[in-house]
């Protein structure tokens, strides 16, 4: 069965410093992986994506993540956090299996909170 | 603004009664999906149509809920005799087949649905 860990419930950060929001994954076949934001009262909004490829993916926002095949991880990052960054994060996954795997899979969400 | 669209954005209704919920999704895009998410979890998956054929529905899509997408454009989700557990966002998720199927989905601001 597919599934989506994001282990931390709420990640704090102090404006200018690196984030990293943590998630795990586990997936029949290749993953295809992704990351969405969603701020209150919002619909989710498409950060980035890895399909295949270079491991570092860079996204919107300023945001990159690493995918770690050994580890089964692709955890989102920046180098230098905003307040304006504060929201809910998605991890996604889904299968390269085609025949109607074309749901999404989707952690609980991890809330990032940055300081001023 | 052309991104996806949901109408309403907020539903009350009492306990029992029938709603239906409207999503228009980008024009060019091929395929629609509906999640719901509730307090403090990830969007789940209900179902999802490429053009207008319905190809895949979870378990969580109980005989009360019903889609549609007649013309392969927009797409109704109906909920009878709605009940408390019923309360939730419901989003609307659409893309663009190409390749083997790993192109985003881009969500609308979703339907929030509150069963007094």
């Amino acid at each position: 069965a597919q599934s989506v860990a994001q282990p931390e419930d709420q990640v704090n950060v102090a404006e200018g410093n690196p984030l990293t929001v943590k998630c795990t994954y586990s997936v029949s076949g290749n993953p295809y992986l992704f990351w969405y934001v969603q701020y209150p009262n919002r619909g989710l909004q498409f950060l980035l994506k890895y399909i295949t490829g270079d491991n570092l993916v860079k996204g919107s926002y300023g945001f990159e993540a690493e995918f770690n095949k050994s580890q089964t991880s692709f955890h989102l990052k920046k180098p230098s956090a905003l307040v304006s960054d504060s929201a809910l994060y998605f991890c996604a996954v889904r299968s390269s299996h085609s025949g109607g795997y074309n749901k999404l899979i989707f952690g609980a969400g991890t809330r990032l909170a940055v300081h001023p | 603004d052309t991104g996806v669209s949901q109408d309403p954005r907020h539903k009350i209704t009492k306990r029992g009664q029938n709603v239906t919920f409207r999503c228009d999704p980008i024009s060019e895009h091929n395929r629609l999906y509906w999640y719901r998410q509730t307090l403090g979890q990830g969007p789940e998956f209900l179902t999802y149509f490429q053009n207008e054929a319905q190809l895949e529905k979870s378990r969580l899509l109980s005989d009360r809920f019903s889609a549609e997408r007649p013309k392969g454009s927009f797409s109704t989700l109906e909920i009878q005799r709605t009940e408390q557990g019923d309360s939730a966002m419901y989003l609307c998720a659409s893309s663009l087949v190409s390749g083997e199927g790993n192109q985003p989905q881009h969500f609308g601001d979703g339907t929030r649905l509150s069963i007094l």
